[in-house]
């Protein structure tokens, strides 16, 4: 499976944009980019995927370099309850029956009041 | 708003004693995932179902973990006898499986904290 590589930790003020980097270099074609987060004491839970397009939702955007090497995780305005640890995975449609999700190790954010 | 449901949400144990860790997934979803979180190891799937079959258990120890659904609403996990290495925060997750879809989301419950003295 492709690896992803992100900070082990940042911080960033309440009320600011956020972004989380996420390096994927060996990233496949069939690869989709999702981004799951766990907020303390609570099971991780989706954020936002996509495949080449940056995409947006209620909760984040995704940048996605053109060379889909990087992504950006973007929380346009972040609050307290932002504060989580950030999963970049890597998802291959084309691995039928592979359905898990391969965690590593994401990235802390915290936010400071 | 639906969830996945775990019981209990946590568990504290003695080594060599059976524990039994239940789930109920989102109603009409077909699959059904066991994580394990540890401090050492992190977020690892130990065993997943679609439609109550088995179709992934290879990230569970055989010889102690058994996983189950005995229907469409209960997946259950059990370890037997349980050592103090098993202590971990155990996730169930549900996922629709809808078919031809392999990049659905995957929905977790709130997790089993178990400790095992």
């Amino acid at each position: 499976d492709a690896k992803t590589t992100q900070p082990n930790s940042m911080e960033s003020n309440e009320e600011e944009p956020v972004h989380l980097p996420c390096n994927h270099s060996t990233i496949s074609g069939t690869d989709y980019i999702h981004w799951y987060r766990q907020l303390p004491s609570q099971g991780p839970e989706y954020v936002i995927h996509g495949l080449t397009s940056n995409v947006n939702n209620r909760m984040a955007s995704l940048a996605i370099a053109e060379d889909r090497k990087s992504s950006t995780l973007i929380l346009h305005r972040a609050t307290l309850r932002d504060a989580a640890v950030y999963y970049c995975i890597l998802r291959d449609v084309a691995n039928f029956g592979n359905e898990k999700l391969t965690f590593g190790t994401g990235t802390r954010l915290t936010i400071i009041p | 708003d639906a969830r996945v449901t775990q019981t209990p949400r946590h568990k504290v144990t003695e080594m060599g004693q059976e524990v039994t860790m239940r789930c109920q997934p989102i109603l009409g979803h077909n699959t059904v995932f066991w994580y394990r979180q540890t401090m050492m190891q992190g977020l690892e799937l130990l065993a997943y179902f679609r439609n109550r079959a088995p179709l992934d258990d290879s990230g569970m120890p055989k010889d102690r973990f058994s996983a189950e659904m005995p229907d469409a609403t209960l997946a259950t996990l059990k370890i037997q006898p349980s050592e103090p290495r098993d202590s971990a925060v155990y996730f169930c997750a549900s996922a629709p499986g809808t078919s031809g879809t392999y990049q659905e989301t995957q929905y977790f419950g709130p997790g089993t904290r178990l400790l095992v003295l």
